[in-house]
């Protein structure tokens, strides 16, 4: 059962560059967010999606992009790195049930950016 | 917006100690609570869940409350190990947030043998 898979999970990228990153799940999950955690900032919400084709904007969403072309995939996207995108990337699920929602975090993908 | 905050930001406790900690948020129209673990370098790993209309939720050692009224929650952890040593994650989700979460910045626990 693997739940939320990163990919990769660390990527050192220099300013300027692009690069995506992979959100999969396996637990056919509706909604699904991808988070940054910086020292002494908690975690973030950069972008959200609830459902297959629909994106939304979260706290922190300039300098990302992201896309849901299927269900269980989430992408986001840095298209011209910065060191202040330097942070680790949480990518998590939910399923909706009445009045309850809970989220399943991935592992984590680490970037510095240089 | 709502803001989320935990007390205190590092906690050390010799091994076998109940230890309390404290979770507050400024907006009580929330939906739900959750608590989680994040191990140095990894990821996040749900302990508890708390959904609006419930008190408390416990599991093993682990019991969290919930008194939205005041704002407030605890997670309590009874008879600490060094294997709890972790951060600990506060997040609530708001009532219309499509279980979008806002976390509070961790409490750093050490329990020492």
């Amino acid at each position: 059962n693997a739940g939320v898979t990163q990919t990769p999970k660390f990527r050192v990228l220099k300013t300027g560059q692009s690069m995506t990153l992979l959100c999969a799940q396996d637990m056919n999950h509706e909604y699904m967010y991808w988070y940054r955690q910086d020292p002494g900032m908690g975690l973030r919400l950069i972008h959200y999606s609830v459902g297959e084709g629909t994106t939304a904007k979260g706290e922190v969403p300039d300098g990302y992009n992201v896309s849901r072309l299927k269900k269980q995939n989430f992408l986001l996207g840095l298209e011209s790195a910065a060191p202040s995108q330097t942070s680790v990337y949480f990518c998590a699920s939910s399923y909706i049930r009445t009045a309850i929602t809970e989220a399943f975090f991935g592992q984590g993908t680490r970037l510095t950016v240089v | 917006k709502q803001e989320v905050t935990q007390i205190p930001a590092a906690l050390s406790v010799p091994e076998g100690e109940n230890l309390v900690l404290n979770c507050s948020f400024t907006d009580s129209a929330i939906y739900n609570l959750q608590w989680f673990r994040q191990d140095p370098g990894k990821g996040l790993t749900s302990l508890l869940l708390i959904q609006s209309s419930q008190r408390e939720q416990t599991s093993g050692r682990l019991n969290a409350s919930l008194d939205k009224s005041s704002g407030r929650s605890t997670l309590y952890i009874a008879a600490s190990q060094p294997g709890d040593s972790a951060t600990y994650l506060c997040a609530v989700g708001g009532g219309t947030s499509y279980g979008k979460l806002t976390f509070g910045q961790g409490t750093i626990l050490t329990v020492h043998p």
